[in-house]
């Protein structure tokens, strides 16, 4: 069975760090390109960063470029995104995705 | 960045209607290599989102053939044949051959 399980999620003071983590199983994980998702409250769908099956290149939405960093551990089968710098709008459920595969999502909330 | 128009914004049909929901793109999704990155997704109430169509009209294993998907270059359309009681949600398009990867805002599907 195909899983994708993130953690890491939880209620941050703005300007702080928070780091997700997703470990994946029942599929070839370092045969695919992986990426993490966003979804504000109430609101639609957000790319928000994307990493290559080897790890050698990531892409980054522009309001994120700088204060995230997406990377991934083959040997672990297991994806992160590290938040720096939070801010308010940052507040979402996380979802890292293969493409063809979604995790259950964790809400980061981002407040003083 | 690609913007995606995605319409009706939301839909009320009975049991065994069908149904259309449509995807412009900003831009051409034609890619270098020749194919085309759109991709439908729908997310049941409370759920992550599930791809049910790639690359326009490739359906994903174990997505029934009620299901269709066609288009080109920027025009593009997700069909449901029979709606079911299940397929109640929210879909969404998203283009993957530009970066930042894009979704359209959503097509809230409701049962009468």
């Amino acid at each position: 069975e195909v899983q994708l399980v993130e953690s890491g999620g939880g209620l941050v003071q703005p300007g702080r760090s928070l780091k997700l983590s997703c470990a994946a199983s029942g599929f070839t994980f370092s045969n695919y390109y992986m990426a993490w998702v966003r979804q504000a409250p109430t609101k639609g769908l957000e790319w928000v960063a994307s990493i290559t099956n080897s790890g050698g290149s990531t892409y980054y939405r522009d309001s994120v470029k700088g204060r995230f960093t997406i990377s991934r551990d083959n040997a672990k089968s297991t994806l992160y995104l590290q938040m720096d710098s939070l801010r308010s709008e940052d507040t979402a459920t996380y979802y890292c995705t293969a493409g063809i595969y979604w995790g259950q999502g964790v809400m980061v909330t981002v407040s003083s | 960045d690609v913007v995606m128009t995605q319409t009706p914004p939301s839909l009320s049909v009975a049991i065994g209607q069908s149904v259309s929901i449509s995807c412009k793109s900003s831009q051409s999704l034609v890619a270098s290599d020749k194919n085309t990155y759109l991709n439908w997704l729908l997310q049941s109430p409370g759920r992550s989102p599930k791809r049910l169509i790639y690359q326009v009209s490739k359906l994903d294993s174990g997505v029934p053939d009620r299901f269709s998907g066609s288009g080109s270059e920027k025009d593009f359309t997700l069909k449901i044949s029979r709606v079911e009681a299940e397929d109640l949600g929210v879909y969404y398009c998203l283009q993957g051959t530009h970066l930042p990867l894009t979704f359209g805002s959503g097509t809230k599907l409701e049962i009468k």
